[in-house]
């Protein structure tokens, strides 16, 4: 079967770094997105990677190992505004998303 | 501006009845999603739509339909089949490009009393 997984919830202290884990086993891979979704909201894309390697855009980070079936986002100076849940969500060999339930960042004073 | 339109926004239903959510997007996108959203789970997809007068089931299609008549409009009906309807549902649509990102419309709650 196809699976994403994700941390539940995380915490983070305002300024600080933290890294998102979320780890894949799907048939076939075709890029892996990241998702920021405010609660009650939709969600907003923030990165696609498709190769190897990390790509950095500003206070925002994303890395992947295709090998290890493995991604992070990287957030940088965390903000109040930070605090949200973290989509993951992999196309398969199908170009269908799978997603992963999500990991609900809580950033405090 | 482009983007998606959801309404409405909250909807209540009482048991047995149909409801249909719009969408409507302005992006000149081709295709059409609509995806449902439960507390702890990953986005489910409900129906897809590459091109207009066609559609696809996703993968919890059973007791819901939708209609493609125009390229901007993808309207979702939940039936009175649905078992359990109560959820969070969001319209999506993506443009021809390699990445395939999504563009997400702001969500319709819909609670079965």
């Amino acid at each position: 079967g196809q699976n994403i997984d994700q941390p539940t919830e995380m915490t983070a202290t305002e300024g600080a770094i933290v890294q998102i884990n979320c780890t894949y086993q799907t048939s076939g891979f075709n890029g892996l997105f990241w998702y920021q979704q405010h609660a009650g909201e939709a969600p907003t894309f923030l990165s696609y990677n498709v190769l190897d390697g990390l790509e950095e855009k500003g206070r925002f980070s994303s890395f992947l190992s295709r090998s290890k079936g493995y991604s992070y986002p990287l957030l940088k100076e965390l903000q109040m505004k930070d605090s949200a849940s973290y989509l993951c969500a992999v196309k398969d060999s199908n170009y269908q998303l799978i997603w992963g339930a999500g990991t609900k960042l809580i950033i405090k004073p | 501006d482009g983007g998606i339109t959801q309404s409405p926004k909250y909807l209540f239903r009482k048991e047995g009845q149909n409801v249909t959510l719009s969408c409507e997007q302005n992006l000149n996108h081709d295709a059409m999603y609509w995806y449902r959203q439960d507390p702890g789970q990953g986005l489910r997809l409900i129906y897809y739509s590459q091109i207009v007068n066609d559609f696809q089931k996703g993968d919890i299609a059973e007791g819901y339909s939708v209609s493609r008549e125009k390229k901007e409009s993808f309207p979702l009906t939940v039936t009175s089949a649905q078992k359990n309807p109560t959820a969070f549902y969001l319209c999506a649509s993506s443009p021809p490009a390699h990445t395939g990102e999504l563009f997400f419309g702001e969500g319709s709650r819909l609670t079965v009393l």
